[in-house]
């Protein structure tokens, strides 16, 4: 079945630095969101990619949409405390009904 | 504007004993619900999904159950709940294959 893998795990970065999650499906999507769960709350949705090569600028994140439509990236510019939670990447396969989620990418920022 | 409600937002429960959490969704009419179970510092494991009332698909097997008695209700129960069932329950709504709006979700603690 559809796979989404995310990586890395873990990142600790230094407040000011750049961060990247990656997330790659075993199959082409239709789209693909981005979610953020800061710790202790509940994931909030932050955008959805739908076209090949897509990129979406939100303040100090990008969000891209591989030309093949079977990757993804978040990148934050210059991270901040209030950064810190779980980003998480989800799927839906064409074809498919079901939003596969990735098992999320842990951020700290350490001030 | 369309809002998710779950509750109770904290639970502690002894084995075996019964369960009954409710998601209610405001705002839409013939919405996909989900649920969700989340262990600390993991990923989001789907447990049930339902596109209409009376409409259940489980993805896991185990000794919960879910139903959708109303459109816009989604309830998730168990007879005798296992110390494994502790976990951050989260329901979310959303339209077909795409972005799910997640509720504040409930932290159930089996003792």
């Amino acid at each position: 079945g559809q796979q989404v893998m995310q990586i890395p795990q873990y990142q600790h970065v230094q407040e000011g630095e750049d961060f990247t999650t990656y997330c790659n499906s075993s199959t082409t999507l239709s789209n693909i969101q981005w979610y953020k769960q800061r710790p202790g709350g509940h994931p909030v949705f932050l955008i959805q990619l739908v076209k090949s090569g897509e990129v979406k600028k939100q303040k100090r994140l990008t969000f891209q949409f591989g030309e093949a439509k079977k990757n993804s990236s978040l990148h934050i510019t210059a991270t901040q405390t209030t950064d810190v939670g779980t980003y998480f990447c989800a799927g839906r396969g064409t074809g498919g009904f079901k939003t596969i989620f990735g098992a999320g990418t842990r951020l700290f920022v350490k001030a | 504007s369309q809002t998710i409600h779950q509750w109770p937002a904290t639970l502690v429960q002894p084995v075996g004993s019964p369960l009954s959490l409710e998601c209610t969704v405001e705002g839409t009419s013939n919405p996909n619900l989900y649920w969700y179970r989340q262990a600390a510092g993991r990923g989001l494991q789907l447990l049930f999904y339902s596109v209409g009332i009376g409409q259940i698909s489980s993805e896991v097997p185990q000794n919960l159950s879910a139903s959708r008695p109303q459109d816009r209700q989604f309830i998730l129960s168990s007879k005798k709940l296992l110390l494994s069932d502790s976990g951050f329950y989260l329901c979310a709504w959303g339209p077909r294959g795409e972005t799910q709006y997640f509720g504040p979700g409930t932290r159930l603690l089996v003792l």
